[in-house]
C-alpha cells in the first residue's frame, strides 16, 4: 500500500514568513511523529500524535512551531515567522502499534530553506 | 540524556567487503534498538528492529546485534553491492518516560564502489 506522504517536498521562504508542512500517514496508522534533520543537529524529534491522546510536544524548539492532527489521520506542522536556523528537512513517520514496539515508517521529508 | 553515536562517520569500501557499522548508547534503559537506512531525497527505510529482550535480528545480507548492557550495537553486512551506498543511522527508543520517541546516532556514511 501507499507510504507516507508529505508536502510539499520542497519549500523555500522568507525570514519571518509562517509555513505549513503536510503529512499523510499510512492508513490506519494510528501513531504520528515529526523529526527534523538538519546539518548541526542530526535528526531529532519533535512531536508525537497517538490516537485521542494529547500530543507529546517535549521536541519542539519553540513557541513558533505547532502542529495539529485533524480527524487522527493528516498532519500539518506550522512554523511561525520562520527564522534561518529553522532551515532543514523535517520528516514524518507513522506506526501502526502503539506503545515502545513499533516499526516507524518515514516519509520523504520537506526540504524547507529560510532565506 | 540519552547519546547515541556511530562510528565510523564514513566508509567507503570496494564492492564484496563484509562490514561492520557500530552504534552505542549511553543509557541502556532502552526499549528497542532500529537501524535505518537514508538514501537522498527518499526520507528513512526501516532495515532492522531488535527488541531490548533479543540479541540479534538478521535479514537476508544484513544482521544486526544488540548488547544493551554495554550499551552497543552492531550492524553486519555480507557482501556489500553499491546498492548498499547510503547513509546508515541507528536510533533508540527509550522506556523510562512512556514515549514513543526516537534517539537517532549521527549516522555512518556508506560508499561501495565497484
Amino acid at each position: 500500500g501507499a507510504g507516507v506522504s508529505q508536502s510539499p517536498s520542497n519549500k523555500v521562504t522568507e525570514k519571518g514568513k509562517d509555513v505549513e508542512l503536510r503529512c499523510d500517514p499510512i492508513s490506519g496508522h494510528t501513531a504520528l511523529y515529526w523529526y527534523r534533520q538538519s546539518l548541526g543537529q542530526g535528526l531529532e524529534f519533535l512531536i508525537y500524535f497517538q490516537g485521542n491522546s494529547a500530543p507529546d510536544k517535549s521536541g519542539l524548539p519553540s513557541d513558533r512551531f505547532s502542529a495539529e492532527r485533524t480527524g487522527g489521520s493528516v498532519s500539518t506542522l506550522t512554523i511561525q515567522r520562520t527564522q534561518q536556523e529553522d532551515s532543514a528537512v523535517y520528516l514524518c513517520a507513522s506506526s501502526s502499534v502503539p506503545g515502545l514496539a513499533g516499526t516507524q515508517y518515514f516519509g520523504p521529508g520537506t526540504r524547507l530553506t529560510v532565506l | 540524556k540519552q547519546e547515541v553515536t556511530q562510528i565510523p562517520a564514513a566508509l567507503s569500501v570496494p564492492e564484496g567487503e563484509n562490514l561492520v557499522l557500530n552504534c552505542s548508547f549511553t543509557d541502556s534503559a532502552i526499549y528497542n534498538l532500529q537501524w535505518f537506512r537514508q538514501d537522498p531525497g527518499k526520507g528513512l527505510t526501516s532495515l532492522l528492529l531488535i527488541q531490548s529482550s533479543q540479541r540479534e535480528q538478521t535479514s537476508g545480507r544484513l544482521n544486526a546485534s544488540l548488547d544493551k548492557s554495554s550499551g552497543r550495537s552492531t550492524l553486519y553486512i555480507a557482501a556489500s553491492q553499491p546498492g548498499d551506498s547510503a547513509t546508515y543511522l541507528c536510533a533508540v527508543m527509550e522506556s523510562i518516560y512512556n514515549t514513543d520517541k526516537l534517539i537517532f546516532g549521527t549516522g555512518t556514511r556508506l560508499q561501495v564502489f565497484p
